[in-house]
């Protein structure tokens, strides 16, 4: 089994503030690293699909970096808004099939105003 | 624009009771999972396809049965239920593929008392 790790667990922030979350995952055998964030009561939504060492991706105001041969990726919220809380998880293949996705305990973001 | 549908939403069961939750995509997608959501834990793999006709185990498959006799339907059974089996369950599909993003169902909520 796999460990995939998130850091932090949870984070509470003032709406305008940046933000950015840790996923740290086995870095030999990289297939590809996903995120997604998740509302209660409803479908985790995907963000980013990230599959080459030093990908970049942006989707409005949150980006994500990754780094495969440490291991790690970023996940970045510029200028916070109520609407971001939710939980946010980081999920890897743990072989080149789409379907066993192991996840991170994921990370719980609060904004307030 | 279905997606991934998932039933019931709710359900409570007592002890001993069998049920199937059932899971349909429309987008024709090879892959498809299930996943228990538990507090303080991730997502936790209980069994997925790579197509009709094949099926595989995950992390936690004890105590549930899984079918796939079409591309669209991907029914979860659960034997005789136990208060362990107490969850969110949510249903997974994807283009086969590492790098395609996966799509989830709405989860189901299941309280076995």
């Amino acid at each position: 089994i796999l460990n995939v790790e998130q850091s932090p667990q949870s984070l509470h922030v003032q709406e305008g503030d940046s933000t950015n979350f840790t996923c740290s995952f086995p870095s030999s055998n990289f297939y590809a690293l996903h995120w997604y964030r998740w509302e209660t009561a409803k479908s985790p939504e995907a963000l980013f699909v990230m599959t080459l060492n030093g990908d970049e991706k942006k989707k409005g105001r949150i980006s994500a970096t990754l780094n495969t041969k440490e291991g790690y990726s970023y996940l970045y919220i510029k200028g916070s808004q109520p609407e971001d809380s939710a939980t946010y998880l980081c999920a890897f293949p743990s072989t080149g099939t789409a379907s066993k996705l192991t996840f991170g305990t994921g990370t719980r973001l609060q904004v307030t105003l | 624009n279905a997606g991934v549908t998932q039933t019931p939403k709710f359900q409570v069961l007592k002890t001993g009771q069998s049920m199937t939750l059932q899971c349909a995509q429309d987008m024709n997608h090879e892959y498809m999972s299930w996943y228990r959501q538990d507090p303080g834990m991730g997502l936790r793999l209980i069994h997925y396809s790579v197509g009709a006709g094949i099926t595989d185990q995950g992390e936690v498959p004890n105590g549930y049965n899984v079918s796939r006799s079409t591309t669209e339907d991907f029914p979860l059974r659960l034997l005789s239920a136990a208060p362990s089996q107490t969850s969110v369950y949510f249903c997974a599909s994807s283009l086969a593929g590492v790098g395609n993003t996966i799509y989830f169902g709405e989860g189901s909520w299941l309280t076995v008392v």
